[in-house]
């Protein structure tokens, strides 16, 4: 079993649009989720960090279920600038820092 | 502020032949530093990751090897290059629990 996992889509959403996306991790430890956005052959870049209370930033919200280890990202009013790849991130705990990445998902927003 | 340099940004290399990526970051010390491949249509893998000079940890075995000769720079080497080895190789820094990373190389082997 993958230690994040995302469905790799792509969603194809018009624009305007809510869409969500879901993230599964394996490892009950983990300490620290993030959403990150990479957009066609460039760089990760971070979206927002997740915290069980749930945050949001702007048409962006983030949620974490530790019982049952998901973790979702709401987009709503979805623009054509929100087409990108989106990584589930993880940082597991213990052996140091490192952030497991998940494979993605791929919003396409359309006119 | 913070940044970090990561180049080639592209590279065609062939089989058999040997590598170097160069990874230095600045307005920083002693950062933890990552090596990531991304192939294509798949997640980015954790290759190496470093948290001072000379302390080199590898997560997956392969043809790969890491090396830091200064706290501000980062290394990825492999002697002689295999066709699986192209991808998407990013540098990352970790402030904290937020990775930055670098544009990137992307390599493909031929």
């Amino acid at each position: 079993r993958k230690e994040v996992e995302q469905d790799p889509g792509p969603f194809n959403v018009p624009e305007g649009a809510t869409v969500a996306f879901n993230c599964t991790y394996s490892n009950s430890a983990s300490q620290s989720f993030f959403w990150y956005r990479q957009d066609c052959r460039k760089e990760p870049k971070l979206l927002m960090s997740v915290y069980s209370s749930g945050n949001e930033d702007g048409r962006f919200t983030a949620q974490l279920n530790r019982a049952s280890q998901y973790i979702s990202l709401l987009i709503r009013d979805s623009k054509l600038s929100d087409s990108a790849t989106y990584l589930c991130v993880v940082n597991r705990s213990g052996g140091g820092n490192k952030l497991t990445f998940g494979t993605g998902t791929q919003l396409k927003v359309e006119l | 502020s913070q940044t970090i340099h990561q180049w080639p940004a592209t590279l065609v290399q062939p089989v058999g032949s040997p590598l170097s990526l160069e990874c230095t970051v600045e307005g920083t010390s002693n950062p933890n530093l990552y090596w990531y491949r991304q192939a294509a249509g798949r997640g980015l893998q954790l290759l190496f990751y470093s948290v001072g000079i000379g302390q080199i940890s590898s997560e997956v075995p392969q043809n790969l090897s890491a090396s830091r000769p200064q706290d501000r720079q980062f290394i990825l080497s492999s002697k002689k290059l295999l066709l699986s080895d192209s991808g998407f190789y990013l540098c990352a820094w970790l402030l904290t629990v937020e990775a930055f990373f670098g544009q990137g190389t992307r390599l493909t082997v031929v």
